[in-house]
């Protein structure tokens, strides 16, 4: 069975530091990762995904996430935080074997505050 | 462009009552899936759908039901309702074959039960 792990459930960064949000899963197969941001009362919204190639994938306003096999890792990374970045973030996982490869597993999300 | 349409957004059952959210995408996607969002439990998946006429339980399917007749819509019962199923619920669509695309979500649908 496929799973994903947010070990933090709130993450506090100062207006302008980098920031990152981590993320590790569990799969059979291979991983196929994202990371989608939910605002307020909003639904969720995607910002990049992982496949297959580059470990570093760049995606909407200015995130990046890097892949590491070994560790079983897939943290989003912003070299400068902007106060609007507060929100929710959510990693999830797909798995490219088994009966569980239609469904999008979700982490329990991390809550993201940039201190101004 | 609407993208994923869910309908109603907020909705005050009581406890025993049935009804039924609707979400419509315009997209083409084959895929589409209901999640319930939680507190601290991220999203789960209810149940989801590979095709037009197709459905499968996903981690927490119990006491719903789905129903695919058209491609576009997606279909979430609740026969009975109980304050358990107070959530927040999301609909969401992929493109297939490639199981390698992105998810798009609906706004949510803001269920109490009374």
């Amino acid at each position: 069975a496929q799973s994903v792990a947010q070990p933090e459930d709130q993450v506090n960064v100062a207006e302008g530091n980098p920031l990152t949000v981590k993320c590790t899963y569990s799969v059979s197969g291979n991983p196929y990762l994202f990371w989608y941001v939910q605002y307020p009362n909003r639904g969720l919204q995607f910002l990049l995904k992982y496949i297959t190639g580059d470990n570093l994938v760049k995606g909407s306003y200015g995130f990046e996430a890097e892949f590491n096999k070994s560790q079983t890792s897939f943290h989003l990374k912003k070299p400068s935080a902007l106060v609007s970045d507060s929100a929710l973030y959510f990693c999830a996982v797909r798995d490219d074997s088994g009966a569980g490869s239609y469904q999008l597993t979700f982490g329990k999300g991390t809550k993201l505050s940039v201190i101004p | 462009n609407a993208g994923v349409t869910q309908t109603p957004k907020f909705r005050v059952l009581k406890t025993g009552q049935s009804m039924t959210l609707l979400c419509a995408q315009d997209m083409n996607h084959e895929y589409m899936y209901w999640y319930r969002q939680d507190p601290g439990m991220g999203l789960r998946l209810i149940h989801y759908s590979v095709g037009e006429g197709t459905t499968a339980k996903g981690e927490v399917p119990d006491g719903y039901n789905v129903s695919r007749l058209k491609k576009q819509n997606f279909l979430l019962g609740l026969e009975s309702a109980a304050p358990s199923q107070t959530s927040v619920y999301f609909c969401a669509s992929s493109y297939s074959p490639s199981l390698n695309t992105e998810a798009f979500f609906g706004q949510g649908t803001r269920l109490t039960v009374v």
